[in-house]
């Protein structure tokens, strides 16, 4: 199984972008990039994933790199409310759809 | 969005109680899951289910049981509480469709043993 290696925390000022880089460079070619967000004492949020193509929804963009070992997530315009600890995760490979939650970056929004 | 809901949010028992966390969802997803997360730890997933009538351990060893009975129903049971067990526990769920992986988490429910 793919596994993903992310950096304990960031900080990012509040409007500006947050970009949280991911390394996966042991990922195979069917296995997914997933991000999730967890804000203090609840659960995962879904925010975005991706094969290999970017990803762009309401909430974040989601950068793949050509050869796939990395990829970034995008918050355009970070608020405070964004502050949670965001998850890389590569979709476990014949195992349905369990995923494995590592222990994620912390990103702190300053005002 | 998410339809998906744990109770009690939160428990206080003393040790040797036996105990249920109910988790329920309304969106009519094959599959469920349960992890536990102590603070500022990892998720760790300790049961899934993928229909009715369908469990499998986790990653994590835990000494506690679910059930798959209906659909919309995930029910963890602890047969007699420790305070090792004191931990959150995250229910979720998850479409048909594995391609997408996206899961639906609860609140959790925070639960001390004392």
């Amino acid at each position: 199984d793919a596994k993903t290696t992310q950096p304990p925390s960031m900080d990012c000022a509040e409007g500006r972008a947050a970009n949280l880089p991911c390394n996966h460079s042991t990922i195979s070619g069917n296995e997914y990039v997933y991000w999730y967000r967890q804000i203090h004492s609840q659960g995962p949020q879904y925010i975005i994933h991706g094969l290999k193509n970017n990803e762009t929804n309401e909430m974040a963009s989601l950068i793949i790199t050509e050869d796939r070992k990395s990829s970034t997530l995008i918050l355009p315009h970070a608020t405070l409310r964004d502050t949670a600890v965001y998850y890389c995760i590569v979709r476990v490979r014949n195992q349905g759809g369990k995923l494995i939650f590592g222990q994620g970056t912390e990103l702190s929004v300053k005002p | 969005e998410a339809d998906i809901y744990q109770t009690p949010r939160y428990l206080v028992i003393g040790t040797g109680k036996k105990i249920t966390l109910e988790c329920s969802q309304t969106m009519g997803h094959d599959k469920m899951y349960w992890y536990q997360q102590d603070p500022g730890m990892e998720l760790h997933l300790i049961h899934y289910s993928y229909g009715v009538n369908s469990t499998e351990k986790g990653d994590l060893s835990s000494e506690s049981t679910v059930s798959r009975i209906r659909t919309e129903h995930f029910p963890l049971t602890l047969e007699s509480a420790r305070p090792s067990h004191t931990s959150q526990y995250l229910c979720a769920s998850s479409d048909r469709d594995i391609r997408r992986g996206k899961l639906f988490f609860g609140s959790g429910t925070q639960l001390s043993v004392l």
